[in-house]
């Protein structure tokens, strides 16, 4: 079974540039996470799917930043227009309920 | 404030040796999660802990939860290169969503 997976792995744009993260999940998984870790700090919880519906959002750090999940399939993040501390480590999980959560490799993302 | 707090935050041990990992919650714990990364990979789920006195192992991982103190420990037996990366605890606090430790960096050198 194939597990939950992120592209791009690295993605690095300038400042002001619009960047789309994708995440595909476990099949079958109706929940689908994302989160982030920005440099030196512990991973946050941005926002939460189930199916195509956004659950909760409370992570999520302002209007540059757009999920979707057409379909209640794979998902994705676009943060625009891009600031430099938006610079870090997204990671997407997906899980058939809520108590175990299978994470994804991370999208690194640099804004230089 | 920090509301799960991870101690040490970095550990380096020589091969085969044992060590702790600590996790402490600043309030109620509704299930407590441990996770390990390794650079550049995602989260690894090793082991979730619902009740307090749970105690749960895998190989040479062993994690036991205090709910009383808001507390788990993550022990490793014997330690091998393989165990070096990033330890996680994580705990949804009654919601579905994932708080996430500090983490704790370990290093094993032979």
């Amino acid at each position: 079974e194939a597990g939950v997976t992120q592209f791009p792995s690295h993605s690095v744009i300038e400042k002001g540039q619009t960047v789309t993260l994708r995440c595909d999940p476990i099949s079958g998984h109706d929940n689908l996470y994302w989160y982030r870790r920005v440099m030196g700090k512990e991973i946050k919880f941005l926002l939460h799917f189930v199916k195509e519906s956004k659950q909760d959002e409370s992570g999520m750090p302002n209007n540059r930043f757009l999920a979707e999940r057409t379909g209640g399939t794979y998902s994705t993040l676009k943060v625009q227009p891009a600031e430099l501390e938006d610079s870090g480590v997204y990671f997407c999980a997906s899980s058939q309920t809520s108590y175990e959560q299978y994470f994804g490799p991370g999208t690194r993302l640099t804004v230089t | 404030s920090q509301e799960l707090e991870q101690s040490p935050q970095s550990l380096i041990v020589q091969e085969g040796k044992n060590l702790t990992i600590n996790c402490t919650s600043s309030k109620t714990l509704y299930g407590l999660y441990w996770y390990k990364q390794k650079y550049g990979e995602g989260l690894i789920f090793l082991m979730m802990l619902q009740k307090g006195g749970e105690e749960k192992s895998h190989e040479k991982i062993t994690a036991k939860l205090d709910e009383k103190k808001q507390q788990s420990s993550l022990h490793i037996t014997a330690s091998q290169p393989s165990h070096a990366g990033i330890y996680l605890c994580g705990s949804r606090y009654n919601t579905d969503k994932l708080i996430f430790g500090t983490g704790t960096r370990l290093q094993v050198f032979p």
